[in-house]
């Protein structure tokens, strides 16, 4: 089963700063990396999928680079609705994992 | 609009069946790739299950294998889950997901049913 590592646990940052999300797999999984956002009392939304592209809807300020084992996810001024906690997940191999998380909240 | 809305969660005891339902509306799930994944409270998703595009694939995670079944109901438009055996540990929300267009990515996601496994 590959590893997903995702740091730091915790960002605290205010509104219209940039964040910057990491990942790391256990091996490589390609291109084949999503990012999903969570906020309470509801069910993850995908945001980036195969690494880079961003899923209908989702606004610009939100991008995702990387290959192989390192990944990151980048949002680039962040508004109100923003914090809340970032998974990453592969679709390299069965199963498919997540990552334990990182929450973005305000400082 | 694209949706997905999950019945059938509830309480059960250690042992027992629960059959999970999720219902699309604003897109068919026949041909997509449709999953189950659960989350125990305030821990990170689990992928639980997927069925491929065209019903002839399925996979499990280790923790359900020989339990649970992934199912598609292409004239009700309907995924199921069936989950035999049910253990405490198998206590968390499920949700169902699939991608709304034809690739793998799940975009659409039920708005999750609580399973509950206790005595």
């Amino acid at each position: 089963e590959i590893v997903l590592t995702q740091s730091p646990a915790t960002l605290s940052l205010s509104p219209g700063e940039r964040a910057t999300l990491s990942c790391k797999a256990s091996q490589s999984v390609s291109s084949s990396l999503a990012w999903y956002q969570q906020k309470p009392g509801q069910a993850p939304r995908l945001l980036i999928y195969d690494a880079s592209n961003r899923a209908t809807g989702i606004p610009a300020r939100f991008s995702g680079s990387g290959s192989g084992t390192d990944f990151t996810l980048t949002i680039s001024s962040l508004e109100p609705e923003d914090f809340a906690v970032y998974y990453c997940q592969h679709r390299s191999s069965w199963p498919p994992t997540f990552g334990q998380g990182t929450k973005v909240e305000i400082k | 609009e694209v949706q997905l809305v999950e019945s059938g969660g509830g309480l059960v005891q250690p042992g027992g069946s629960l059959r999970l339902s999720c219902a699309a509306s604003g897109f068919t799930l026949s041909r997509k790739w449709v999953h189950w994944v659960r989350q125990v409270p305030g821990k990170g998703p689990v992928w639980v299950s997927r069925l491929n595009a065209d019903g002839t694939s399925t996979n499990y995670a280790d923790a359900v294998k020989g339990r649970f079944t992934i199912s598609r109901d292409d004239a009700k438009n309907t995924l199921h889950l069936q989950m035999n055996s049910l253990r405490a540990e198998d206590t968390a929300v499920y949700y169902c997901a699939s991608a709304s267009g034809s690739g793998w990515w799940p975009d659409c996601w039920g708005q999750g049913t609580l399973v509950t496994v206790s005595s």
